[in-house]
């Protein structure tokens, strides 16, 4: 199996801040890597495919990189309603998995 | 706009087997590069992927759940179905219905774009 590790587990930000998450993979995935918003009591959103692909109607401030076995999903200037947790996804196994998440608070 | 919505009993009692729908609206299950999926999250948990049934018939589980689980799509109703056997405790989670796309031709270029807003599983007797 693949072990996704995202970090940090949580963080505090406050609006206008730049924030970065990691997800470290324990074997190359090449670029197949999603990340996803989840709010509280509401289904998880699609941010970003393929490392780096923007998910039609997500805001330009989103962005993912990375390849092989490192992927950082970064806001560049958080805004209120950003306050959630997110999980990256890989699905180049065939045993789809998710990352632990990572919890965005208000500083 | 492709709508999904889970429906099922929210309480099943141990041993016995989960059953859930998920009504497609705004697309049909049988056309398009789509696996249907479920995914679910323990209460104060994270994501785990159950399985997916892809648009032609092909199904891939959790090894971890495979012995439990069958999936299936209804064409006629424009639904798919989950069904997890001889459930404990440990199942109680909240299950999502969910459209995965494929965004290339290799089987691992998948992206779940839609969600259900998610239905509720207590496992007690």
């Amino acid at each position: 199996d693949i072990q996704m590790t995202q970090s940090p587990s949580s963080l505090s930000a406050s609006v206008g801040d730049r924030v970065t998450i990691t997800c470290r993979t324990s074997q190359s995935i090449s670029i197949y890597l999603n990340w996803y918003q989840q709010k509280p009591g509401k289904a998880p959103k699609l941010l970003i495919y393929a490392a780096s692909s923007l998910q039609s109607g997500v805001p330009s401030r989103f962005s993912g990189s990375g390849s092989g076995t490192d992927f950082t999903l970064t806001i560049s200037s958080l805004q209120p309603e950003d306050f959630a947790t997110y999980y990256c996804q890989q699905t180049y196994s065939i045993r789809l998995t998710f990352g632990g998440g990572t919890k965005v608070e208000i500083k | 706009q492709v709508q999904l919505q889970e429906s099922g009993p929210g309480l099943v009692k141990p041993s016995e087997t989960l059953s859930l729908t998920c009504t497609v609206s705004g697309g049909s299950v049988s056309s398009g590069s789509y696996y249907w999926s479920w995914i679910r999250q323990p209460p104060g948990k994270g994501l785990e992927w159950i399985g997916y049934i892809y648009y032609s018939g092909s199904i891939n589980y959790n090894p971890s759940l495979k012995s439990r689980v069958t999936i299936s799509v209804d064409t006629s109703k424009n639904q798919f179905s989950l069904k997890l056997s001889s459930v404990t405790a440990a199942d109680t989670a909240v299950y999502y219905c969910a459209r995965g796309l494929g965004y290339c031709s290799g089987g691992n270029c998948l992206r779940f774009d839609y969600w259900g807003q998610g239905t509720l599983v207590t496992v007690s007797s």
